[in-house]
């Protein structure tokens, strides 16, 4: 079935460093991809979504490409900031007719002062 | 985007008792779902809730255990019945945008002591 793959956490890092959380998936078909992020404290918001493949999401400095020959959707930052501080989750939506979600396990990111 | 609530945001259950939770959208949605997030873990689909007829189960979740009620298109709930200490988790009910998006409620904490 379907599933995500995510790398595992904490990760810890300074202020304005590059951030990459690695994401990759199996799926039949053609899924849409999402990274979704939890703030302490707070919900689930969606972050930025791909659909078909070479898709770019980005979202409040964050991207992520839809790479189908590598079955990847990583995420990336060029310069984090502490209010980046949250958990970040990998997720596909591998079927166009019932659209659930199957999530990574999620990313605890910490940024530093 | 939709606004999603959830009644109660937190409980506290002693075991064996049932608990039903509360899901309210702002607008007219088609599908519905319920998550659930155990401590420091990913989100586990529950079911999908579809409006007229019986909740849709994933595998390891069952009717008896998780009744789901879907009277109208902006509303759900979701019972948690006879109660363990196992059943400690956050409960989110999702709904699916017509853009292929799904938006998180901010969640019902349940302890079960």
């Amino acid at each position: 079935g379907d599933s995500v793959t995510q790398m595992e956490g904490p990760v810890t890092l300074s202020e304005e460093a590059f951030l990459t959380i690695n994401c990759t998936y199996t799926a039949t078909g053609y899924p849409s991809l999402f990274w979704y992020v939890q703030y302490p404290g707070e919900g689930l918001q969606l972050l930025l979504k791909a659909t078909k493949a070479d898709d770019k999401g980005s979202n409040k400095g964050f991207e992520a490409t839809y790479r189908k020959e590598t079955t990847s959707f990583h995420l990336e930052k060029g310069s984090v900031q502490v209010s980046d501080s949250a958990v970040y989750f990998c997720a596909l939506s591998g079927h166009r007719v019932d659209y659930k979600l199957s999530f990574g396990a999620g990313t605890t990111v910490t940024v530093r002062a | 985007s939709a606004v999603i609530s959830q009644k109660p945001s937190r409980d506290i259950c002693q075991r064996g008792t049932s608990l039903t939770i509360q899901c309210q959208v702002d607008s007219q949605v088609t599908m519905m779902f319920w998550y659930r997030q155990q401590p420091g873990q990913s989100l586990t689909l529950i079911a999908t809730a579809n409006q007229g007829s019986e909740a849709t189960y994933e595998s390891g979740f069952v009717i008896d255990k998780f009744p789901i009620s879907r009277p109208n298109l902006t509303f759900s709930t979701l019972t948690v019945s006879n109660m363990s200490p196992e059943d400690s988790s956050i409960y989110l009910c999702s709904v699916l945008t017509g853009y292929n998006e799904q938006f998180f409620g901010p969640g019902t904490r349940l302890t079960v002591l």
